[in-house]
Order: C-alpha cells, then sequence, then structure tokens
C-alpha cells in the first residue's frame, strides 16, 4: 500500500537553509505537495509538485522530486524563526485523497 | 486564494451527545472534500471522502454510522460524531479539492473535540 516517509525533527539556526526530506512509495502519484502546520492549527498549503516535474522554486522554497528514487525534499532558503512549525509531506492518489507522512518538526534557532 | 473554513474550532460535548462540524469552501466550488482526523503530534488520518449529492467513502475501519457525512452542496459538507465518547476527542481537519489545474486542495483551520 501507499506510504509516505520522513525524518521527525531538523533544527537549523536562523538565515540557513532547511531541507526537509520525504520518500513515498506509490510510483503512481500525480501529485506531492508540502503542508505546514502550526500549534492548534489547520494545514497550510506551501506548493505542490506535479509528478512530471523534478525541480519547483516558489520564492523560498524549493521542491525536488527524484522519481526514480521516490524523493521529496523541500528547501526553505534563509530560515527564519517564523518558520518553526509541523512540514507535512503527501502524496495524492488517483482519488485524491492525500496519504501523509509522520511530520517534520522543524525547529529554527535564533 | 482560496479558502476552507470549518466550524466550529473548538466544542466541548457531554459523552453520549452529537456534535456537528460544518466545512466550507469560501470561494470556490468542491465536488470533493475529505475529512481527516489527528491525535495529539500524529499525521493526520483519511477518515472519509466526502461528493456532493452521493454518499461518503469511508475508509477501513472508520464506523459510518458514528462519523454521518452529508455534503448537501458544492460549498459544504458536515460531519456529525454520533453518540460522542471520549475516545473521540480528537483534532479533526477537513480538505476541499478545486478541481482546477494543480488539483490544488485546500484544508481548513481544523476543529478540536472534546467530549467529557
Amino acid at each position: 500500500g501507499e506510504d509516505v516517509e520522513q525524518s521527525l525533527f531538523l533544527s537549523v539556526r536562523e538565515g540557513d537553509s532547511s531541507v526537509i526530506n520525504c520518500t513515498y512509495t506509490d510510483s503512481s502519484s500525480t501529485y506531492l505537495y508540502w503542508y505546514k502546520q502550526e500549534p492548534g492549527a489547520g494545514l497550510q498549503l506551501l506548493t505542490y509538485i506535479f509528478s512530471n516535474m523534478d525541480m519547483k522554486q516558489d520564492q523560498r522554497l524549493t521542491v525536488l522530486l527524484n522519481k526514480k528514487d521516490k524523493h521529496l525534499s523541500l528547501r526553505i532558503a534563509d530560515t527564519q524563526t517564523g518558520d518553526s512549525a509541523i512540514y507535512f509531506c503527501a502524496e495524492s492518489t488517483s482519488s485524491y485523497k492525500l496519504i501523509f507522512g509522520s511530520g517534520t518538526r522543524l525547529l529554527v534557532r535564533p | 486564494g482560496a479558502v476552507v473554513s470549518q466550524h466550529p474550532s473548538r466544542v466541548i460535548c457531554k459523552s453520549g451527545t452529537s456534535v456537528k462540524i460544518e466545512c466550507r469552501s469560501l470561494d470556490f466550488q468542491a465536488t470533493t472534500m475529505f475529512w481527516y482526523r489527528q491525535f495529539p503530534k500524529q499525521s493526520l488520518m483519511l477518515m472519509a471522502t466526502s461528493n456532493e449529492g452521493s454518499k461518503a467513502t469511508y475508509e477501513q475501519g472508520v464506523e459510518k454510522d458514528k462519523f454521518l457525512i452529508n455534503h448537501a452542496s458544492l460549498t459544504l459538507s458536515t460531519l456529525t460524531v454520533t453518540s460522542a465518547h471520549p475516545e473521540d476527542s480528537s483534532f479533526y481537519i477537513c480538505s476541499a479539492r478545486t478541481g482546477s489545474v494543480g488539483n490544488t486542495i485546500y484544508f481548513g483551520e481544523g476543529s478540536w473535540l472534546t467530549v467529557v
């Protein structure tokens, strides 16, 4: 079945780049998403990438997709303390259901 | 951008009662909405897919008689937790698919349910 895995925790210094990694198993995934969740809040869509792309950049965010290895990453440039949150990657199945990873808690140190 | 709104954001109910949570797409029509449940410090678990004008599709292990879903219009889906018990206490989040290019899926702000 489908499975999405992420590392649980990442700590970076303010101003550095953060790279959050994700692996997935469903090779038929059409879209892959990155969401941000702050404590007690819903999920904020950060970006998504279509499976036939290998890179997408949106301001400070860069998504890299290696379809062969089923590996997805999110790079946040110039990480700020306001970026501290939990980041979820998710793959979209053919029925548009999202399968989520366990989430990566990003801590940005001043 | 597209916005999905949930109401109420927090609700406390007595054990044995029912509680309804609404999910609205504010500036787009959503033929499909999804309901997720999130336990503290855990990932999201899909409960059901809500299709406008038809019965919801429940994931394995989710009791359809306990979690009633109604998708009466293209902008509103409701989740009713019937005969709630303390173990139903959780964070419930809905999402809606825009159907536009990218099949963008937006989430609501979530609803905290506490059953006492």
